[in-house]
């Protein structure tokens, strides 16, 4: 119940097209969800997040859907750029501070030039 | 603002012997979380800390690993006697009074 799941494993883009990752999770009791952007040898980045009181959240070219009632939630980078080549982790906690992000096993993205 | 510190970037051990890791949190961050991944694998949470308190540590191997977060200086991540399988990136995280957490560059062990 505390998984989260993600796909694809890896993602190959053109560029300019949009690259599209999906997440699900089981635990009710999640409420926020946040993406993280990891280049090769760096920490993981806090890319943008959500809270299951919108749909959509939209961040430049990034946006998170989220679907509640399927309990499931996706991040979209639209017109994507080579340099948007990386691992990208999805996660779930809830808000309270002592609860622990459970992490999701990361899409490798790669933009084609 | 200087974000989260780990040091040393890489550690070089043999099995056997002691590996330490440190992190600095953020500043006016008093929450810090440990992390390991394997290589192509997600990060799996290891120990949650506040001064001088672990709060969950459900992560954490029950031998050899071991966590602290002094009042004054870093978090310490101490691995006692280390097999090969601790071969991993180690990553710190810190936080505020929030939720939302910010990771250190990782301190990548090898175990020769």
């Amino acid at each position: 119940q505390q998984q989260v799941k993600q796909s694809p494993q890896s993602l190959i883009v053109q560029k300019g097209g949009i690259s599209i990752i999906n997440c699900a999770y089981e635990n009710t009791a999640f409420d926020y969800f946040p993406w993280y952007q990891q280049f090769p040898g760096k920490g993981p980045a806090l890319l943008i997040a959500i809270r299951p009181d919108v749909s959509e959240k939209k961040e430049g070219r990034f946006t998170i859907s989220f679907n509640k009632s399927a309990k499931q939630f996706s991040l979209h980078i639209m017109d994507s750029q080579p340099g948007d080549s990386a691992t990208y982790f999805c996660a779930a906690s809830s808000m309270n501070r002592d609860d622990k992000i459970i992490f999701g096993k990361g899409t490798r993205l790669h933009i084609l030039p | 603002n200087a974000g989260v510190m780990q040091n040393p970037r890489h550690l070089v051990r043999r099995r056997g012997q002691e590996a330490r890791l440190r992190c600095s949190p953020m500043k006016g961050h008093s929450h810090v979380y440990w992390y390991r991944q394997l290589p192509e694998e997600g990060l799996k949470f290891m120990v949650y800390l506040q001064k001088e308190n672990i709060i969950d540590e459900s992560g954490m191997p029950k031998e050899r690993f071991s966590a602290e977060f002094p009042k004054e200086g870093p978090s310490i991540l101490r691995i006692q006697q280390v097999v090969r399988g601790d071969s991993a990136a180690y990553f710190c995280a810190s936080s505020q009074e929030t939720y939302e957490q910010y990771f250190g560059p990782g301190t990548r062990l090898t175990v020769t």
